[in-house]
């Protein structure tokens, strides 16, 4: 059974810091998606990584994924109360018919 | 507008009571899929469809049923064999290997 573990679970940080969330899992798996969520409201797509070595960057957030470890990492740059919000990282167990497995979130709280 | 509609925003189920939740789309995706969300946790998936007139069970799909009939509709019953519904339910639709979206979610209430 696949297992995905986000950690921390709650962030708080100061406006303008640095900070990275991670994403461990426990089976193999060629895709992973990290997914954006404001309090109350639905998920926002944010990256997919594909392969070994991905790395993707929107902004001041920055993807990587490294398979043979089976983690993947959310870095946050220079970050601002904008970007306050959970953050899922979610992996596919199947291939075909894309049925994900979601991490428990990381509750990101930036503080001015 | 592309995109992807659920109905009601909230919905309040008495006991006893079935209730369906709607989801539409208009992305000509093939794949949609229903989660249900927790408070404070991450989603899991309770039935998805890859194609018209075909679905499959997810990891907690006991108390659950869902149709199929149209490529754009995959609606949710929520039946009164399921003990706990009370979360957030969330519908999502993809190009069958690609990126899932989500619609606006539908927060459901047991009185």
């Amino acid at each position: 059974e696949l297992k995905v573990e986000q950690n921390p679970l709650f962030l708080s940080m100061q406006e303008g810091k640095n900070y990275t969330i991670y994403c461990n899992y426990s089976t193999t798996s060629d895709r992973l998606y990290w997914y954006r969520q404001d309090p109350g409201k639905s998920l926002e797509s944010l990256f997919v990584l594909l392969s070994n070595g991905a790395v993707k960057q929107e902004g001041r957030l920055m993807a990587s994924l490294d398979t043979k470890a089976r983690l993947s990492t959310l870095h946050i740059t220079a970050a601002v109360h904008d970007l306050s919000a959970t953050y899922f990282c979610a992996v596919v167990r199947d291939f075909g018919n894309e049925k994900l497995t979601f991490g428990t979130g990381t509750r990101l709280t930036i503080i001015p | 507008d592309g995109g992807i509609t659920q109905s009601p925003k909230y919905l309040f189920r008495k006991e006893g009571q079935n209730v369906t939740l709607s989801c539409e789309q208009n992305l000509n995706h093939d794949a949609m899929y229903w989660y249900r969300q927790d408070p404070g946790q991450g989603l899991r998936l309770i039935y998805y469809s890859q194609i018209v007139n075909d679905f499959q069970k997810g990891d907690i799909a006991e108390g659950y049923s869902v149709s199929r009939e149209k490529k754009e509709s995959f609606p949710l019953t929520v039946t009164s064999a399921q003990k706990n519904p009370t979360a957030f339910y969330l519908c999502a639709s993809s190009i069958n290997g690609d990126t899932q979206y989500f619609g606006p979610g539908t927060r459901l209430t047991v009185l």
